[in-house]
């Protein structure tokens, strides 16, 4: 099993702030790794796939890079709609989630 | 568009078996590549993938709940059935379907571009 981390947990920002959320994976995944965006009581959105290959209809200022075992979700010019939980997953075998990063106010 | 939405009982007492049915639109599984997946959420928790089903009616299953697993597909009526044995209350959360972006041949694994809303389920006597 490929177990995934991200840090931090959680993160406290402001409209505007470029944030950033690392996401680790336990052994190497190439570039296998999607991105999601969640809030309460909603299903995950797609942000990123690829590492770093923005979903249709994702506003420009996500982004992802990595490769290996090392990723990052950034987003640049924080809005307040994207206070939500962000999830890493791995899909280089079964897929696996990471814990989550909770973005808030 | 693509939708899917899941339906089934909110509430499941311990050792009794859980069906869930997952509606779709928007595409077929009979088209070849095309996959639809179940995963789960405790509440507070992570996604937890539970499956994968394919348009050739191959099924992967996570190794540590596929003694529990069953899935079933009915392209005639564009539904996914998953079928779980045994609940527990560790097994209360929200269950969702979703389908599987095709990207490359490794079956086992994949990512989830659409999502139904998610069906919540209880296990409780």
């Amino acid at each position: 099993d490929i177990h995934m981390t991200q840090s931090p947990s959680t993160l406290s920002a402001s409209v505007g702030d470029r944030v950033i959320i690392t996401c680790r994976a336990s052994q190497t995944i190439s570039n296998w790794l999607a991105w999601y965006q969640q809030k309460p009581g909603k299903a995950p959105k797609l942000l990123i796939y690829e590492a770093s290959s923005l979903e249709s209809g994702v506003p420009s200022r996500f982004s992802g890079s990595g490769s290996g075992t090392e990723f990052t979700l950034t987003i640049s010019g924080l809005q307040p709609d994207d206070f939500a939980t962000y999830y890493c997953q791995q899909y280089n075998t079964y897929p696996s989630f990471g814990p989550g990063t909770k973005v808030d106010i | 568009q693509i939708t899917l939405k899941e339906s089934g009982p909110t509430l499941v007492e311990p050792a009794q078996t859980l069906t869930l049915t997952c509606t779709f639109s928007g595409f077929s599984l009979t088209t070849s590549g095309v996959g639809v997946g179940w995963i789960r959420q405790s509440p507070g928790r992570a996604p937890e993938w539970l499956v994968f089903i394919y348009w050739d009616d191959d099924k992967r299953y996570s190794p540590s709940l596929k003694n529990r697993l069953t899935i079933i597909k009915d392209t005639s009526k564009n539904q996914v059935v998953l079928i779980m044995t045994n609940m527990e209350p560790v097994d209360t959360g929200t269950y969702y379907c979703a389908h599987r972006r095709k990207y490359s041949n490794n079956w086992d694994a994949g990512f989830l571009d659409y999502w139904g809303q998610g069906a919540p389920v209880t296990v409780s006597s």
